[in-house]
């Protein structure tokens, strides 16, 4: 199947800095990635749906200034998160679109102090 | 509004049983399924999928029935092994939404030895 990579896979830093995540489709072009967070025990919540080239659309509730993301390539988006707060604490998940089909990258476990 | 309802939340079965999860739906635009498998710390992993146009779709252990007048659809792992401890979430997308997933809540399953 298809591999979506994610790196890194564990980031710990300080309230008030910014944390960059990709997302890298290894082994296909996926014009269309998606950001989801999951809380402990709880379903996949989409951030925002990233489409290489162009801007991303954020899902009502989420900060677009706060959660910046870039689609630069087919195989590579990216999420940063400005200016990270104890509350941003999470686990962030990428998936990138293959024709019909979405798969996962392995997820990132963001702690902020 | 929770697009995929699913059920039970948890679920233990015991070794050699058959664990059936069942989620449900109001869209009837949805016109794709998948099923999830997540283990702790990692990504989502595609388990299977089905489409409208069959009611029942097979691959190993894992049997995927679908009741489209019922917008229902379930998952069965028969002879359930305490390597399917996961959680579990259906999901269904449709093609014109360039795959955006609606996820069930998500089922916590144990096997017991």
């Amino acid at each position: 199947g298809a591999v979506v990579s994610q790196h890194p896979s564990r980031v710990i830093c300080k309230s008030g800095t910014s944390v960059k995540i990709e997302c890298r489709s290894l082994d296909f072009q996926a014009t269309t990635m998606f950001w989801y967070r999951q809380f402990p025990k709880q379903s996949l919540m989409l951030m925002a749906t990233s489409n290489e080239g162009s801007k991303a659309t954020y899902e009502q509730g989420v900060e677009k200034d706060k959660f910046l993301i870039n689609h630069a390539s087919l195989t590579l988006s990216t999420l940063t998160v400005t200016s990270a707060h104890p509350e941003d604490s999470s686990f962030y998940i990428c998936s990138a679109r293959f024709y019909d089909e979405q798969f996962f990258g392995p997820g990132t476990r963001l702690t902020v102090l | 509004q929770q697009q995929v309802k699913q059920s039970p939340q948890s679920l233990i079965v015991q070794k050699g049983g058959i664990s059936i999860i069942n989620c449900a739906y109001e869209n009837t635009a949805f016109d794709y399924f998948p099923w999830y498998q997540q283990f702790p710390g990692k990504g989502p992993a595609l388990l299977i999928a089905i489409r409208p146009d069959v009611s029942e779709k097979k691959e190993g252990r894992f049997t995927i029935s679908f009741n489209k007048s019922a917008k229902q659809f379930s998952l069965h792992i028969m002879d359930s092994q305490p390597g399917d401890s996961a959680t579990y979430f259906c999901a269904a997308s449709r093609g014109s939404t360039l795959g955006r997933l609606y996820f069930g809540r998500g089922t916590q399953l144990t096997v017991w030895p």
